[in-house]
């Protein structure tokens, strides 16, 4: 079946530290991977995302990277901000379709 | 981007009362969405998939006949929770895709938190 394996949080980190969310995945075919962002009080909204294995999605700082051989899709950060302060989802979506299937989302806190 | 619009964003209701969400999609016509909730500190679940002019398709577990879909244009779809009960209080979250551009994200809606009194 399909599912996405997210590390627990909560996270705490200080201004200006290195951030590393893991997600690994089970999949079959070759999913389409995500980063959903979801701010206190809103919906999600798409961070950043990879098609193809090897692929690297960036977006605001964040990077994450398509492994298929470890079927993993790891977010990281150089650098986070106060403002970077949210939940964060992994996400998976299969080739055929438009399901998505969600991680149980890491909360950040990232404090000054 | 392409916008997906919910409505309420926030509703209270009493217990035994039903309560209609309404996903809309603004910019492009949408034949599938998607209806999800959230619990506290919990991912998002898929509660079913709506599809415009037929019967929605529900996940295992949830109740069809609780959770009423309506998907009567490519706009539009509704999620009607009947006889709301405190233990349906939940974030309801809908989501869309653009037709014809492959493996793109979903756009999701701005969520609806429900409680039920």
């Amino acid at each position: 079946g399909n599912s996405v394996t997210q590390m627990e949080g909560p996270v705490t980190l200080s201004e200006e530290a290195f951030l590393t969310i893991n997600c690994t995945y089970t999949a079959t075919g070759y999913p389409s991977l995500f980063w959903y962002v979801q701010y206190p009080g809103e919906g999600l909204q798409l961070l950043l995302k990879a098609t193809k294995a090897d692929d690297k999605g960036s977006n605001k700082g964040f990077e994450a990277t398509y492994r298929k051989e470890t079927t993993s899709f790891h977010l990281e950060k150089g650098s986070v901000q106060v403002s970077d302060s949210a939940v964060y989802f992994c996400a998976l979506r299969k080739n055929t379709g438009n399901q998505f299937y969600f991680g149980t989302g890491t909360s950040l806190t990232v404090i000054p | 981007g392409a916008v997906v619009s919910q409505h309420p964003s926030r509703v209270i209701c009493k217990s035994g009362t039903s309560v209609k969400i309404e996903c809309r999609s603004l910019d492009f016509q949408a034949t599938t969405m998607f209806w999800y909730r959230q619990f506290p500190k919990q991912s998002l679940m898929l509660m079913a998939t709506s599809n415009e002019g037929s019967k929605a398709t529900y996940e295992q577990g949830v109740e069809k006949d609780k959770f009423l879909i309506n998907h009567a244009s490519l706009t539009l779809s509704t999620l009607t929770v009947t006889s709301a009960h405190p233990e349906d209080s939940s974030f309801y979250i809908c989501s869309a895709n653009p037709p014809g551009q492959g493996n793109t994200e979903a756009f999701f809606g701005q969520g609806t938190r429900l409680t039920v009194v």
